[in-house]
């Protein structure tokens, strides 16, 4: 079975301080990408990587960054929390490119920012 | 208009019952479309992909209608089990990697 790991399932951060979300898969998928999901707005997304140190922005990248320097690993990264990034980030990754493919979600990692 | 729209529901419908989603999307040139569910609180997993020509797991069947540009979801005798939310994805723009996701369509099975 795919693993998709997200390796914070709850956090909670200060305004200001910088937040490290990491995501591993264990199925040498290329492609890879962060949501957030807020009620009434579902999923959007904020980045994706189809390889190694390759990065494209999604819908919302305002006040995010990423990381992708392993194969398995994709990294999100807020570099000033603000109370407006309070959501539940989900991490999923995919093999076939181009938008064909099943995505394979982590659990979650719910942020709140006070 | 929204890229990928869906009735959010909730739908109660009764153990046994049959039930219909509808999601419509915005972009004609789509090509890949998928059912996923979410139960509360968990993340979203693929229910199934939807083929142009309709296609059947057990239970649920997908529809692909490209002219009026939706996809529907039939679930037939109701579980307790079935209830969730239902995510209609759409691969938008064609050739991208990017998915879009309706905001979900929530179901309740009421014994």
């Amino acid at each position: 079975d795919v693993k998709v790991t997200q390796s914070s399932r709850y956090l909670v951060k200060r305004t200001g301080e910088k937040v490290f979300l990491e995501c591993v898969q264990d199925m040498d998928h290329e492609n890879m990408f962060w949501y957030r999901q807020d009620p009434g707005l579902g999923l959007r997304l904020i980045y994706f990587s189809y390889d190694v140190k390759m990065k494209e922005k999604g819908d919302i990248p305002e006040g995010y960054s990423v990381s992708r320097e392993k194969k398995e690993r994709f990294s999100l990264i807020l570099e000033s929390a603000s109370t407006n990034q309070t959501s539940m980030y989900l991490c999923a990754s995919s093999l076939i490119g181009e938008g064909t493919g099943e995505l394979f979600f982590g659990e979650g990692s719910r942020l709140t920012v006070l | 208009r929204k890229e990928v729209e869906q009735d959010p529901g909730p739908f109660n419908v009764p153990e046994g019952a049959t039930v219909a989603f509808n999601c419509t999307y915005s972009n004609s040139a789509s090509q890949s479309f998928f059912w996923y569910r979410q139960d509360c609180r968990k993340e979203p997993k693929l229910l199934m992909s939807v083929y142009s020509s309709g296609n059947e797991d057990g239970r649920f069947t997908a529809q692909l209608n490209r002219a009026s540009q939706y996809i529907s979801l039939l679930i037939r005798d109701s579980k307790l089990s079935d209830s969730a939310t239902y995510l209609c994805v759409v691969n938008a723009p064609p050739g991208t990697y990017k998915y879009i996701f309706g905001t979900g369509t929530r179901l309740k099975v009421l014994a």
